[in-house]
């Protein structure tokens, strides 16, 4: 069951500007986790942030966690065109191990 | 390098034909994934395994087996019963944790289409 929501689906902007995903969920979470999948190829992991976390950066990613809304951001600061891609939101799922994976938001960052 | 792979990278598939999906993991991973993922429809679980002879259904099992009989291969096959198998599959494999506390890892998909 695909418990978060990205907002919006998609994206677009110019090089330098900054890009803002959203992420909605339904159920506590322990964990929420961004990946990026770029064009035809499987996803990468970006960031992880724990439920007691409200913050967390990583470069120029910027993930923030507000349980009491259900629901997170991922800020990326100076996009650049190769940042194009999807980007998802995955939580922990009912079995513990398994994550469930937002539909995600279609990001385009042109020149 | 570490790492998972997956092939075929495309197959096709003809009616009443089961295929086997590879993915093998270098990482020393003890739970490994895979994934479903429809144009707009993110990713779907369909099985995962934390240990080697140990498997779970996902969230869209039917149509689809798996085997886990060495910690590094997770092969999926896909039966004649599931018949919308046109999709892109995704394998992952990530540290045994608790409540999605660890990342996972992902190949570079399969892409199934009938013939």
């Amino acid at each position: 069951s695909q418990q978060g929501e990205e907002d919006p689906q998609a994206l677009s902007i110019q090089e330098g500007e900054n890009a803002t995903m959203n992420c909605s969920y339904k159920t506590s979470i322990n964990n929420l986790q961004w990946y990026r999948q770029n064009s035809g190829r499987g996803l990468v992991h970006l960031i992880l942030i724990r439920s007691n976390e409200r913050e967390k950066h990583s470069g120029r990613l910027r993930v923030t966690l507000d349980t009491s809304k259900k629901s997170s951001s991922l800020l990326i600061t100076a996009s650049r065109a190769a940042d194009t891609a999807s980007y998802f939101c995955a939580t922990d799922a009912n079995s513990g191990y398994a994550l469930n994976f937002g539909k995600g938001t279609s990001l385009l960052v042109t020149p | 390098d570490g790492g998972i792979t997956q092939s075929p990278k495309y197959l096709f598939r003809k009616e009443g034909q089961n295929v086997t999906l590879s993915c093998e993991q270098n990482l020393n991973h003890d739970a490994m994934y895979w994934y479903r993922q429809d144009p707009g429809q993110g990713l779907r679980l369909i099985y995962y395994s934390q240990i080697v002879n140990d498997f779970q259904k996902g969230d869209i099992a039917e149509g689809y087996s798996v085997s886990r009989e060495k910690k590094e291969s997770f092969p999926l096959t896909v039966t004649s019963a599931q018949k919308n198998p046109t999709a892109f599959y995704l394998c992952a494999s990530s540290n045994r944790g608790k409540r999605g506390d660890q990342p996972q890892h992902f190949g570079d998909g399969t892409r199934l289409s009938i013939l």
